[in-house]
């Protein structure tokens, strides 16, 4: 099945600098890359997302870049603000005939914090 | 409003006490999962459904059962549950697999 490493299990940084989580996949039929943010006490909710077909996605201040041949894909945060410290989670799902299809799974989590 | 209901949010429980916990979407989604959250764990599926009647293991099935007998409902039952099902547990739902997911707002669970 599949298996999703995640990389920092934490990170610290300043107000304003950029902030970058990586993760890696095992199972190359998968095809779907979602991150999630996860703030104190709340429910995981989807900040982006990518897919195998794309190499890159931007939202403002949020990208995400994936490389299949690699399989790892990344979470970029620039201009980064205190609200923008919580728990996130990258995942990885496959596609039909893969052995992960229907199947989500997720890094451990990054535990971002933004210092003012 | 579009939501994915969990209940209950808290439950403490002693060991080999069968337990339900219910989850319902309003967004008329294909997909739903549960998901049991651990510290340093992250997030790990215990059991998803890509339609009505049709459910399929995820990594971490063992101890659990679900069902899917309506589109909205899919309730994960503890048939005899141990301390080690102690958890953060979260449903969610999507318009199909590969879809981003709504979850809901977590059910904690104590097994004494």
């Amino acid at each position: 099945g599949e298996n999703v490493e995640q990389h920092p299990s934490t990170l610290s940084v300043q107000e304003g600098d950029s902030a970058v989580i990586k993760c890696t996949y095992s199972d190359s039929a998968s095809n779907y890359f979602p991150w999630y943010k996860q703030e104190l006490g709340k429910r995981p909710q989807l900040i982006i997302d990518i897919r195998s077909n794309v190499g890159e996605k931007k939202d403002q201040r949020i990208a995400v870049t994936l490389n299949k041949t690699a399989k790892h894909f990344s979470l970029h945060i620039t201009e980064t603000q205190p609200e923008d410290s919580a728990v996130y989670f990258c995942a990885a799902s496959g596609h039909a005939g893969g052995t992960s299809y229907g199947k989500l799974t997720f890094g451990q989590g990054t535990i971002l914090t933004v210092h003012p | 409003e579009a939501q994915v209901t969990q209940n209950p949010r808290y439950l403490i429980t002693v060991t080999g006490k069968k337990l339900t916990v219910t989850c319902s979407q309003n967004m008329n989604h294909e997909y739903m999962s549960w998901y049991r959250q651990d510290p340093g764990l992250g997030l790990r599926q215990i059991y998803y459904s890509m339609n009505v009647e049709v459910t399929d293991k995820g990594d971490v099935p063992e101890g659990y059962k679900v069902s899917r007998k309506e589109k909205r409902n899919f309730p994960l039952i503890l048939e005899s549950p141990s301390p080690n099902q102690t958890s953060l547990y979260f449903c969610a739902s999507s318009y199909d697999r590969g879809q981003p997911q709504h979850f809901g707002d977590g059910t904690r669970l104590s097994i004494l």
